[in-house]
């Protein structure tokens, strides 16, 4: 099955600090992917929406200056968090699909857990 | 897209069958039903999704009742291994494939 590899599993990074976070989709063009974040013991919150060569799509709440997403190709789409504070520690997940029809599934990478110190 | 209710946590036995049920009563005709599981520390996992007609894949089947306002997955025979969070999504083929996810369901699965 299609697979999504999400890079780091973990990371650890001190306050102010940026952190980026890769999505690759591994066997198929991914024109569209999403980041969703968890805090402990709560489920997936949807953070934005990225659609390949386009300006990510961001949920209401969630600071687009913060939260920068990039999906410069098919198979990539990455999330960059700036000047990171220990509020954004949290579990980040990215999931992608292949195409615009519906009907389909989502595959989801691993998921990353940001500490920030 | 409507709202999905779900138990907030099931046990089960290992090997025996898991009935984790689903109630979207408000959804409409053109949304469909999807679970997904998550195990601990891991990005979800797709297991099985259906519109009106029960279906039945290599994981689950898919049990939506006549009037579509509920839903029953069915893990025939659960092992310790699908120990995890269920999530039952209704989605609006309108709105594409961003997931809104609710709590779910916990389902232990004991020896």
């Amino acid at each position: 099955g299609a697979v999504v590899s999400q890079h780091p599993s973990w990371v650890i990074c001190k306050s102010g600090t940026s952190v980026k976070i890769e999505c690759r989709s591994l066997d198929f063009q991914a024109t569209t992917m999403f980041w969703y974040r968890q805090f402990p013991k709560q489920s997936l919150m949807l953070m934005a929406t990225s659609n390949e060569g386009s300006k990510a799509t961001y949920e209401q709440g969630v600071e687009k200056d913060k939260f920068l997403i990039n999906h410069a190709s098919l198979t990539l789409s990455t999330l960059t968090v700036t000047s990171a504070h220990p509020e954004d520690s949290s579990f980040y997940i990215c999931s992608a699909s292949e195409g615009q029809k519906f009907n389909e599934k989502l595959f989801f990478g691993s998921g990353t857990q940001l500490s920030v110190l | 897209d409507a709202k999905t209710t779900q138990p907030t946590s099931m046990d089960c036995a290992e090997g025996r069958a898991a009935n984790l049920p689903c109630n979207h009563s408000t959804i409409s005709g053109n949304e469909y039903v999807y679970w997904y599981r998550q195990i601990h520390s891991q990005g979800p996992q797709y297991i099985i999704h259906g519109l009106k007609n029960n279906e039945t894949n290599e994981m689950a089947s898919l049990i939506i009742t006549e009037d579509r306002k509920s839903s029953t997955l069915i893990l025939p025979h659960a092992t310790l291994r699908d120990t995890a969070v269920y999530y039952c999504i209704v989605v609006n083929s309108n709105s594409g494939y961003a997931l809104n996810f609710g709590k779910g369901t916990s389902l232990l699965v004991t020896p």
